[in-house]
């Protein structure tokens, strides 16, 4: 089984911070993805990546950056963390073709006060 | 255009009734179908993965898709208490790279009552 594993599953973090949102996965998955899910408007895709150092804007990628360095590694970056980036993070990974399933970590629920 | 309509819910059903869980969507180009179950406080899990038009089975759960409608649908029988969830529907068109990735709806809240 594909395990997605995220360093953390809550997070408290001051306006102002810098956040580090941590991603590991198992299969050797091409694609990773991170996305933020809020009530009522469900998943938005904040960046993916393709392969180690590259990397592609999602739909809100304001605010966000990433890293990936490592194939299996996958981080998301709050450069400034501001209360309206309080949400739950998903972390995701698939094969290469955009028409694999993704597979989900558990989430991260980051609150920013 | 590629929006996913999906009713948010709460779908109410008594244990063991049939349940039909449905999303529609506009894109016509959309070959590859998901549906994904999330428990609260968790990420979401794959539960079927489809092809084009047509049915599949797994165990209790059956997918469904008719693309001349534009419409797929999630079945699931003998429904129990541990299918109290959120699922999600997910599309993709074709078998690009990742850029287009998939495209969500936004959930439906499903509560199986004992």
């Amino acid at each position: 089984d594909v395990k997605v594993t995220q360093s953390s599953r809550y997070l408290v973090k001051r306006t102002g911070e810098k956040v580090f949102l941590e991603c590991v996965q198992d299969m050797d998955h091409e694609n990773m993805f991170w996305y933020r899910q809020d009530p009522g408007l469900g998943l938005r895709l904040i960046y993916f990546s393709y392969d180690v150092k590259m990397k592609e804007k999602g739909d809100i990628p304001e605010g966000y950056s990433v890293s990936r360095e490592k194939k299996e590694r996958f981080s998301l970056i709050l450069e400034s963390a501001s209360t309206n980036q309080t949400s739950m993070y998903l972390c995701a990974s698939s094969l290469l073709y955009s028409n694999q399933p993704q597979h989900f970590g558990d989430g991260t629920r980051l609150s920013i006060l | 255009q590629k929006e996913v309509e999906q009713d948010p819910g709460p779908l109410s059903v008594p244990e063991g009734a049939i349940v039909s869980l449905n999303c529609t969507y506009s894109n016509s180009a959309f070959q590859y179908f998901m549906w994904y179950r999330q428990y609260s406080r968790k990420g979401p899990e794959l539960l079927m993965y489809t092809y084009s038009s047509g049915n599949k089975e797994d165990g209790r759960f059956t997918a469904q898709v008719d693309k001349s409608s534009k419409y797929i649908s999630l079945f699931i029988r003998d429904s129990q208490p541990s299918d109290s969830a959120t699922y999600l529907c997910a599309m993709s068109e074709g078998s690009g790279g990742g850029a287009d990735g998939l495209t969500f709806g936004k959930g439906t809240h499903l509560i199986i009552q004992p």
